[in-house]
């Protein structure tokens, strides 16, 4: 069964500081991969996609993968209480649009 | 842009009526749309998978009768909840897929819909 694997949570953070959040994933195949992130009572909301091995960076969020040991993370630079959110990890094995998310982890930027 | 809508933004309705949700994608054309659940602070559920002109796709244990989907173009696809009930009570989310480069489709959301069954 493909997985993906996040730390609920809560992740709690002081202002100003980087935020790490991690997801492994078990699918072997897997092409692409997506960070959303969902307020409460929200929609998840697109942040980053990343399909190559590195870095890519994208304002204060810099996303991470590292197909061989099929983990992803998500780093958060000043982090802000507006930041404070679930962050889901979902990824794409192929041409199929269909995703697998995790759980998601929660945030908390404190003041 | 990627703007994905959805109507009603909340609905109440009484038991054993039907509720109709539309999914539209505004400023694309979806090669595909995804219909999610939530129930509080619970992870999403895929439902089923919508392609335009035919029948959608069903995700295991969720009632193809009960949960009619319609996906009559590239930006427009409905969920109706039929014979609702209080069960039924969740937010509905939907999703449509928009080609980011040559082999990759990104997954945009529309805002949900409330649902609450009384």
């Amino acid at each position: 069964q493909k997985e993906v694997e996040q730390n609920s949570g809560p992740l709690s953070v002081p202002e100003g500081a980087i935020a790490s959040l991690n997801c492994t994933y078990s699918d072997r195949v897997s092409q692409s991969f997506f960070w959303y992130r969902q307020y409460s009572g929200k929609s998840p909301e697109l942040i980053m996609s990343i399909y190559s091995n590195g870095d890519k960076e994208d304002g204060r969020f810099t996303a991470q993968l590292n197909k061989a040991s099929q983990y992803v993370s998500l780093l958060i630079r000043d982090s802000q209480p507006s930041d404070s959110a679930t962050y889901l990890c979902a990824v794409n094995a192929g041409t199929a649009s269909k995703l697998t998310f995790g759980t998601g982890t929660r945030l908390q930027v404190t003041l | 842009g990627a703007v994905v809508s959805q109507h009603p933004s909340w609905v109440i309705c009484k038991s054993g009526t039907s509720v109709k949700i539309e999914c539209r994608s505004l400023d694309f054309q979806a090669t595909t749309m995804f219909w999610y659940r939530q129930f509080p602070k619970q992870s999403l559920m895929l439902m089923a998978t919508s392609n335009e002109g035919s029948k959608a796709t069903y995700e295991q244990g969720v009632e193809k009768d009960k949960f009619l989907i319609n996906h009559a173009s590239l930006t427009l696809s409905t969920l109706t909840v039929t014979s609702a009930h209080p069960e039924d009570s969740s937010f509905y989310i939907c999703s449509a897929t928009k080609r980011t480069s040559g082999y990759t489709d990104t997954q945009y959301f529309g805002p949900g819909t409330r649902l609450t069954v009384l």
